[in-house]
């Protein structure tokens, strides 16, 4: 059971354009919605994150909008630049669970130049 | 500032064979620890995690274990490796759900 699904699986974007990447969750008890950024051969780096209390945060070019109704998150990159491309995860973990994040399988994002 | 090492950066082993791979944190006084393994181009399942020296929990079964032997230092292993066992290692430390992940370890088993 999948319980974070990401879409799409590659995005192709070209620079200055903003990248729209999707997510969405079944289990109603996530609450916490981090989304970490993995370029090829290193390990997952934190990007940014959001509560289900908030709709939206955002952090320079990075930003999650929430529906916490509709179970749907996703992450806005705006002004897309070719540093960019890398694999994204979106992962959700119910409250204060220490580490019980659930992971999605990720969407490949190019930005062409 | 915490620094998280793992070690090797690669493996390259033969099924059958052991394999004993380490994550060190430092900085950091009692972190929860987690071992983590993603398949080429896959998402990253949690294998372990421990959040004392001595006490490592089980995620999923696939033939492995670790250890935590020291407070900064957490190990993961196997006595025989499997085709399956392929894939990308990481150790992860984390204050309630923000993980760090380390640089990994790249394994191969042929």
């Amino acid at each position: 059971q999948q319980q974070v699904r990401q879409s799409p699986q590659s995005l192709t974007v070209w620079e200055g354009e903003t990248a729209i990447l999707n997510c969405s969750y079944e289990n109603s008890a996530f609450d916490y919605f981090p989304w970490y950024q993995q370029f090829p051969g290193e390990g997952p780096a934190l990007l940014i994150s959001i509560l289900s209390v908030s709709n939206k945060k955002e952090d320079g070019r990075f930003t999650i909008f929430f529906n916490k109704r509709e179970k749907k998150l996703s992450l806005h990159i705006a002004d897309s630049q070719p540093g960019d491309s890398a694999t994204y995860f979106c992962a959700a973990s119910p409250g204060a669970n220490t580490g019980k994040l659930t992971f999605g399988h990720g969407t490949i994002l190019r930005v062409h130049p | 500032a915490q620094t998280i090492h793992q070690w090797p950066v690669a493996e390259i082993k033969a099924v059958g064979s052991p394999l004993s791979l380490g994550c060190t944190i430092k900085g950091k006084s009692s972190p929860n620890l987690y071992w983590y393994w993603q398949a080429t181009g896959g998402t990253l399942q949690q294998l372990f995690y421990s959040i004392t020296v001595g006490q490592v929990e089980s995620v999923v079964q696939l033939n492995l274990s670790a250890s935590r032997p020291k407070d900064d230092q957490f190990i993961l292993s196997t006595e025989k490796l499997l085709l399956s066992h392929s894939g990308f290692y990481l150790c992860a430390w984390g204050p309630q759900n923000t993980l760090y992940f380390g640089a990994g370890t790249r394994l191969s088993v042929l």
